[in-house]
């Protein structure tokens, strides 16, 4: 079966810092593997996904992810943090099917920038 | 750039009542999915839909729940007697075809059972 782990549930980072949020998942084959952020009251809006390839993504508002399989890990990146930023983080691993992927999501990294 | 509508954004109802969570997937997707994120948990997987049947269906969807595309822009989800248990944030999302494409999320109805 698979699921996603991501250690940290609160992460505090001052604004300009550099982020990384942590996320391993358990999954039998080539996993693929998405980023989603939720700001307050809203849905889920995807960052990024890997499916193949580079193990090195890029994504929307100046994120990144890179893939090691090695490790089992999809950690995410932002070398510069602003204030907008500040939301809930959630990495989620799909099932491949034949008709659409069901999403297995991690319990989600609450960041909090600093001024 | 298109995006899934939820409606309504607020639902309070009381134990035992039936209740339509109503879900605009994006037009040109054809894969259709709902989660569930009770306050404090992960979300999780319900259902997945796609050609008028479901695909896949998790644990949590027992025959309380069910799912329907009345028409060719609509989707449903039709909790039949609901519990306290049931309150939680209820997402849509839908995807293109193909297996290795992107869920688009709704901003989900928050479902309160009194």
């Amino acid at each position: 079966a698979q699921s996603v782990t991501q250690p940290d549930i609160h992460i505090t980072v001052s604004e300009g810092a550099s982020l990384e949020l942590r996320c391993n998942y358990s999954y039998g084959a080539t996993p693929y593997l998405f980023w989603y952020v939720q700001s307050p009251g809203q849905g889920l809006q995807l960052l990024l996904k890997y499916f193949s390839g580079d193990t090195l993504v890029q994504g929307i508002k100046g994120f990144e992810a890179e893939f090691k399989r090695s490790q089992s890990s999809f950690n995410l990146r932002k070398p510069s943090v602003h204030w907008s930023d500040a939301a809930e983080y959630f990495c989620a691993v799909g099932a491949v099917k034949a008709a659409g992927n069901k999403l297995s999501f991690g319990g989600g990294t609450r960041v909090l920038v600093k001024p | 750039e298109p995006e899934v509508t939820q409606t309504p954004s607020h639902q309070v109802t009381q134990m035992g009542q039936e209740v339509i969570l109503r879900c605009v997937p994006i037009s040109n997707h054809l894969y259709f999915y709902w989660y569930r994120q009770i306050l404090g948990q992960k979300v999780e997987f319900l259902v997945s839909f796609y050609n008028n049947e479901i695909s896949e269906k998790s644990e949590i969807f027992d025959d309380q729940f069910s799912v329907e595309r009345p028409d060719g822009s609509n989707f449903t989800l039709k909790i039949r007697s609901t519990k306290l248990e049931d309150s939680a944030m209820y997402f849509c999302a839908s995807s293109g075809t193909g297996g290795n494409q992107p869920q688009h999320f709704g901003d989900g109805t928050r479902l309160s059972i009194l």
